[in-house]
């Protein structure tokens, strides 16, 4: 099945600098998602980026779909913006229509 | 719009009972997807449903059920507790079936086993 690898698996940042979280895949996607997960676990919904470059505020995505990446950037970060960072991918042929998850970047910002 | 809501929030069990959690998707969504997230394994997909039909199962035990009803919400079950169970599940909801319907996501329940 598909394969999700992100990178770095932890980030420590001092406020107001900038980051870059990467998201690699091993077979084309149909759609994919950026979530930040926050401290009670939920969940919250990013991008959903399959392809092309989408901006939200301090946080931009990139996904190059031939060559089988993501990248979510995030500017002048702050401490609200720690946490655990997720890609998820789905296809048809690979994964049954169903998201397949990385294992996460764990972002730690310092004021 | 409200989002997904699901109940309870946290749960305890021993081994052996079993539970039910529910899962209320976005009005207007007609799929639901589970997932189980624990350290060990991280995010594992359990099974989708859409029309109340189960359309797609991950590589889960038997103990691990589910339904949707006609108004969409959906429950899942797990029988026979085990101390592995203990895990954060999390129910997504879509507009349609497939990879071009954006998933979103409820804010968990927590179960612990004992």
């Amino acid at each position: 099945g598909i394969q999700v690898e992100q990178s770095p698996p932890d980030l420590i940042l001092q406020e107001g600098a900038n980051s870059t979280l990467r998201c690699n895949f091993s077979d084309s996607v149909n759609n994919l998602q950026w979530f930040h997960q926050n401290p009670w676990g939920q969940l919250i919904n990013l991008f959903y980026i399959p392809s092309g470059t989408k901006q939200n505020g301090r946080l931009s995505a990139t996904t190059v779909a031939t060559e089988r990446y993501s990248l979510l950037y995030i500017s002048s970060s702050q401490t609200t913006d720690s946490g655990v960072y997720f890609c998820a991918v789905m296809n048809y042929g690979g994964s049954q229509g169903n998201l397949i998850f990385g294992k996460g970047t764990k972002l730690s910002v310092k004021p | 719009k409200a989002g997904v809501t699901q109940t309870p929030r946290y749960l305890i069990k021993t081994r052996g009972q079993q539970v039910t959690l529910s899962c209320s998707p976005i009005s207007g969504h007609r799929s639901v997807s589970w997932y189980q997230q624990t350290p060990g394994q991280g995010l594992q997909f359990l099974f989708e449903y859409f029309s109340e039909t189960q359309r797609n199962k991950g590589n889960f035990p038997g103990r691990f059920s589910g339904r949707q009803f006609s108004n969409s919400r959906s429950e899942m079950n797990v029988s026979t507790l085990e101390l592995g169970d203990s895990a954060l599940y999390l129910c997504a909801s879509s507009s349609g079936r497939g990879a071009y319907n954006e998933q979103f996501f409820g804010p968990g329940t927590r179960l612990t086993v004992l």
